[in-house]
């Protein structure tokens, strides 16, 4: 099945300890990105990237990192989360062609106490 | 700068009342523009992209240049289309490929 898949859903952390989202698609996308969704702010976007060792800021890349060293895997990197940085996480994919849909994983809900 | 406007954080309408979820964009060129919903404890997935030009579950979305408006509309509400609804511009493909997301209107249909 043609599919993001995101891990963990759920995850429970202290400030400053590194943590690892990682995401994976199966349908050979070029572009991924992250996402952080926040009541009354919407879908943020984190980082993208274009295609392997290709990656960019989004609107909101403070606190983050991401590698893209397989075109399949694009994780996100917390080098020293904040609580600032509890929120619902998606990752999503697409063709790199115009018009083309975003495909989103299941999300994970962080929290940083 | 690019930004994408929804209006309302929520719209409560009965079952079989038109709906219009408003979005309003800001850029300067021509986007692909887009919608999007998520269902209670589902992904977010596309609903409509205004390219295609189709009506998906009855929605439908025109592309207002001169308003810069993308509103999305169905003429009878069903107690399913209860969802989250995001609105996303992504500029045309030319060496940056972001996308933008509005902040979401929550629709709420009553029986």
């Amino acid at each position: 099945e043609a599919q993001v898949t995101q891990n963990p859903r759920y995850l429970i952390t202290v400030t400053g300890k590194k943590l690892t989202v990682t995401c994976s698609q199966n349908m050979n996308h070029e572009y991924m990105s992250w996402y952080r969704q926040d009541p009354g702010l919407g879908l943020r976007q984190i980082y993208y990237s274009m295609n392997v060792e290709v990656t960019d800021k989004g609107d909101v890349p403070e606190g983050y990192k991401v590698s893209r060293k397989e075109k399949r895997n694009f994780p996100l990197i917390l080098e020293s989360p904040s609580p600032n940085q509890t929120s619902l996480y998606f990752c999503a994919s697409s063709l790199v062609r115009g018009n083309e849909k975003l495909f989103f994983g299941s999300g994970t809900q962080l929290s940083v106490l | 700068a690019q930004r994408v406007t929804q209006p309302e954080k929520l719209l409560s309408v009965f079952k079989g009342a038109p709906v219009e979820l408003k979005c309003n964009y800001s850029y300067s060129g021509s986007p692909e523009l887009f919608w999007y919903v998520q269902y209670s404890r589902q992904r977010l997935q596309l609903l409509l992209r205004h390219i295609s030009r189709e009506s998906i579950k009855g929605f439908t979305a025109d592309l207002n240049k001169g308003e810069t408006s993308f509103h999305l509309k169905k003429p009878f509400a069903q107690e399913e289309d209860s969802a989250m609804y995001y609105c996303a511009l992504s500029p045309p493909t030319s060496g940056t490929y972001k996308y933008i997301f509005g902040t979401g209107t929550r629709l709420k249909v009553l029986a």
